[in-house]
């Protein structure tokens, strides 16, 4: 079956880096665009990034471009989170979901930014 | 920028009422790209309904999503109790996605 799972989360000083992962199974990824969401300490849902299956097209948003890099291995199936000059309103739960109704999502892993 | 708006902020029903969230686009959406997820406290959001009215794999049919230009709807004809949760809409444009705020769905 379908399976999405984040890693990588942790306490990040501001100005920091961190790379989460999100490994899947149970379908091939080059099949699928596939997004990182992120939800703040009891906030809403907020897309970040999206990579197409052949990982030529990348979209972010306003709030994370230039700073956050999308990408992926298709031959290990694995998308991938580059953060860089994390803020503390970067704080949140990321998750890895698939395709563009994102029917499938991973169980998120916390980034928590603070010095 | 398309900003969508869910109303109630909160809706209080009681298992076996019927539940009715609205979802307001500020301009209307083309190819009626509507998503309604659920969430529970701890949980990843679940797909529930896609293109306004489509049940996802495994939904139950108490689950109905109508709607087009601006306005969106999902129906929960009979609460159950598992039902009492967080509900999101969103859009998705060529290379965007739009959530609204959610809705919570508490027990009365």
């Amino acid at each position: 079956q379908v399976q999405l799972v984040e890693s990588g989360g942790g306490l990040v000083k501001p100005g920091g880096s961190l790379r989460l992962s999100c490994a899947a199974s149970g379908f091939p990824l080059s099949d699928y665009y596939m997004n990182w969401i992120r939800q703040a300490p009891g906030k809403g849902l907020e897309w970040i990034a999206n990579s197409s299956g052949g990982d030529s097209n990348r979209d972010y948003a306003d709030s994370v471009k230039g700073r956050f890099t999308i990408s992926r291995d298709n031959a290990k199936n694995s998308l991938y989170l580059q953060m860089n000059s994390l803020r503390a309103e970067d704080t949140a739960v990321y998750y890895c979901a698939r395709g563009a109704n994102l029917d499938h999502w991973g169980q998120g892993t916390l980034v928590t930014v603070s010095s | 920028e398309i900003v969508l708006t869910q109303s109630p902020g909160t809706l209080s029903l009681s298992p076996g009422e019927r539940a009715t969230l609205s979802c307001r686009a500020s301009q209307s959406l083309t190819g009626r790209y509507l998503t309604w997820y659920q969430q529970k406290p701890g949980q990843a959001p679940r797909l529930l309904i896609y293109g306004a009215s489509n049940r996802a794999t495994g939904i139950p049919d108490r689950f109905s999503g109508s709607g087009s230009g601006t306005d969106f709807t999902l129906t929960i004809s009979r609460l159950e109790p598992e039902d009492f949760a967080v509900y999101y809409c969103q859009h998705y444009g060529i290379s965007w996605y739009i959530f609204g705020q959610g809705t919570k769905l508490e027990i009365k």
